[in-house]
């Protein structure tokens, strides 16, 4: 089955520490994206990339990194600099810029 | 940057009624999508439309790209049909990042 994978589903995590949430596509998608969105918003762009070893800020970077080794995987770690991290966090491909972007199920993270 | 407005905010049908929702949008757009958000959290894509109309099934959708506004219609509407749907734009200035209106809630009552 072609799609987007997002790991794990609900996120637990004590203040202070870093935790990566996974996502992986099977599309042959060149470009990837993170997005968080927080109760009754729209999304939010954290970093994109549009091939592989290239990624670029979004609208709200700060708090967070994201690497880009494999076309498939664009995995994103939300640091301890990340003031308010509790959000739903969703990730995103596409066949290129302007092309339809593809959504994962998300992670819902909680600090506790 | 480009800004993108959604209305209604929330809507409450009985189940059967149709429904439009619109996006404003002010700028000039190379992509514009329309996204179900189910209660789980999915985005669903519904309608990739920079211009024109397109349908498929019950759900139709038309932006009028010179006059900066896209329609979504819902006909005959379910229950399933809740949730929350999103507008979202990629600006013709250059920006590769697709810009999310805030949503409107749909609540389709049996």
């Amino acid at each position: 089955d072609g799609g987007i994978t997002q790991s794990p589903k609900y996120l637990f995590r004590k203040e202070g520490q870093n935790v990566t949430l996974s996502c992986e596509q099977n599309l042959n998608h060149d470009a990837m994206y993170w997005y968080r969105q927080d109760p009754g918003q729209g999304l939010r762009l954290i970093y994109y990339s549009q091939i592989v070893n290239d990624f670029q800020k979004g609208d709200i970077a700060e708090g967070y990194s994201v690497s880009r080794e494999k076309k498939e995987s664009f995995p994103l770690t939300v640091t301890s600099a990340q003031k308010n991290p509790t959000a739903f966090y969703l990730c995103a491909s596409s066949g290129g810029q302007g092309d339809t972007q593809y959504f994962g199920p998300g992670t819902r993270l909680t600090v506790l | 940057g480009i800004q993108v407005e959604q209305s209604p905010p929330d809507l409450i049908l009985q189940e059967g009624a149709n429904s439009t929702l619109r996006c404003n949008f002010s700028d000039s757009v190379n992509n514009l999508q329309w996204f179900h958000q189910n209660p789980w959290g999915q985005l669903i894509n519904l309608f990739y439309i920079p211009s024109g109309t397109k349908q498929n099934g019950r759900l139709s959708a038309t932006t009028v790209a010179t006059e900066r506004y896209s329609l979504l219609y819902i006909s005959s509407s379910q229950t399933t049909d809740s949730g929350v749907y999103f507008c979202a734009v990629l600006s013709q200035g250059g920006s590769e990042k697709l810009v999310f209106g805030k949503g409107t809630k749909l609540t389709v009552n049996p």
